[in-house]
């Protein structure tokens, strides 16, 4: 049984860092079949997509998102991460990991982690 | 302002039919498959219909979807308590090179 949990700070300072981490257990990253992702949701609002890697070291990132944003995956933990630099308020939201089929040409996130707030304030 | 545009807000008795749509434009919907997330408030959203019309394992009949042009719809047919919750359609958009969600309806069972 998939099962994904987020990790990492749950308070980060304005103009740092937010580094994340996600551990799947239940199925290899190396899996070929599917890409790792992140989705983010601000308190109250709606649901936005932040970017995904394959494996390999492949990623697809959200274009609004992209100059900040780094992915990467570590195999031999069955982990994968985001780094989202120059946080703001607007960083402020739940994130969550889910796994990526990319079996047709939009992912379905069929896999989700529980979610873990952060909040960005000094 | 999201990409696909769908109502904040849709209801129905219990027992009844209802339909929540999702309109998108040639660079998302038209070209490229639909996804339907259910998110009951507290927790994190559930994949209810991917590749515009198929069900994931588990998930109930009375979920259905489908897909014309540039628009999307997702029916629930018998209405239960249970369905109360915020539903988001989802799709890749060719321009942006990114996946893209609709700002999400909230569904009340009356």
């Amino acid at each position: 049984h998939l099962q994904l949990q987020e990790s990492g700070p749950g308070l980060v300072k304005p103009s740092e860092t937010l580094s994340l981490t996600c551990s799947v257990s239940g199925d290899p990253i190396i899996d070929t079949v599917y890409y790792w992702g992140w989705i983010r949701q601000p308190p109250g609002k709606g649901l936005e997509w932040i970017g995904a890697i394959y494996y390999s070291g492949s990623t697809y990132y959200n274009p609004s998102l992209k100059s900040r944003l780094t992915m990467a995956v570590d195999s031999s933990q069955n982990q994968f991460s985001l780094d989202l630099s120059s946080v703001t308020a607007a960083d402020t939201a739940i994130y969550y990991c889910a796994r990526h089929d990319w079996s047709t040409s939009t992912p379905a996130f069929d896999y989700w982690g529980l979610g873990t707030l952060v909040t960005v304030s000094s | 302002q999201s990409v696909l545009t769908q109502p904040p807000s849709a209801s129905g008795t219990p027992g009844q039919r209802v339909t929540i749509s999702c309109s998108g434009s040639n660079s998302n919907i038209e070209t490229n498959t639909v996804n339907w997330y259910q998110q009951v408030p507290g927790t994190a959203p559930r994949l209810l219909i991917y590749s515009n019309n198929q069900r994931p394992s588990g998930v109930p009949g009375r979920f259905s979807g489908s897909k014309s042009g540039t628009s999307a719809s997702l029916a629930i047919s018998g209405l239960q308590s249970e369905d109360e919750a915020e539903y988001y359609c989802a799709g890749w958009d060719d321009s942006l090179y990114g996946a893209v969600f609709g700002g999400g309806t909230k569904l009340t069972v009356l």
